[in-house]
């Protein structure tokens, strides 16, 4: 059984910190990462992807992806209310095809 | 351009009834995925499709059916409705064929509630 782990959280930090979000998965064949947000009540929307070793940056968020370890992160900086919601990291284990394999997601609180 | 949409938004059935949900993806998008998504399970994946062929299907049971029409818009049936049914049923289409780190684009969603 193919794997994506989440801590479920949650995860509370204070308005203008850096929040972390860390997922691990268990296919070492899996090519391609993504992180989602999904507000309560609303359908997932993607922040961001990565398919290469190392840092990728957009805007307040940053995403890091380490095979070896089999590691994908999500940094978000200066934090704020609005960013509270739950966050899915998701593996595409078929490069074919668009199977993606979810984590439970964390839940993220940032706190005025 | 229009998002992806989905029908009904909310059903209730009784068990043992069966139920077919429908997608309708982004203009000019042909791959089509579904999702069923439970508080204690999360998003698992249901089965994709792509120039209406299913490419790929994920651990459920043969209850949980789909198919996709030639306009790229697809539908997906449930039979003999169990308690355990009860989720949210998202849909996400995507642009090209062939997974490319191309995103989905998830739908609102339909909630089923099984009594």
């Amino acid at each position: 059984q193919k794997e994506v782990e989440q801590n479920s959280g949650p995860l509370s930090v204070p308005e203008g910190a850096i929040a972390s979000l860390n997922c691990t998965y268990s296919d070492r064949g899996s090519q391609s990462f993504f992180w989602y947000r999904q507000y309560s009540g609303k359908s997932p929307e993607l922040i961001m992807f990565i398919y290469s070793n190392g840092d990728k940056e957009d805007g307040r968020f940053t995403a890091q992806l380490n095979k070896a370890s089999q590691y994908v992160s999500l940094l978000i900086r200066d934090s704020q209310p609005s960013d509270s919601a739950t966050y899915l990291c998701a593996v595409n284990i078929d490069s074919g095809t668009y199977k993606y394999i979810f984590g439970t997601g964390t839940r993220l609180k940032v706190l005025a | 351009k229009a998002g992806v949409t989905q029908t009904p938004r909310y059903l209730i059935k009784t068990r043992g009834q069966q139920v077919t949900l429908s997608c309708s993806p982004i203009s000019g998008h042909r791959s089509v995925s579904w999702y069923q998504q439970t508080p204690g399970q999360g998003l698992q994946f249901l089965f994709e499709y792509f120039s209406e062929t299913q490419r790929n299907k994920g651990n459920f049971p043969g209850r949980f059916s789909g198919r996709q029409f030639s306009n790229s818009r697809s539908e997906m049936n449930v039979s003999t409705l169990e308690l355990g049914d009860s989720a949210l049923y998202l849909c996400a289409s995507s642009l090209l064929g062939k997974s490319s780190y191309n995103e989905q684009f998830f739908g609102p969603g339909t909630r089923l509630t099984v009594l």
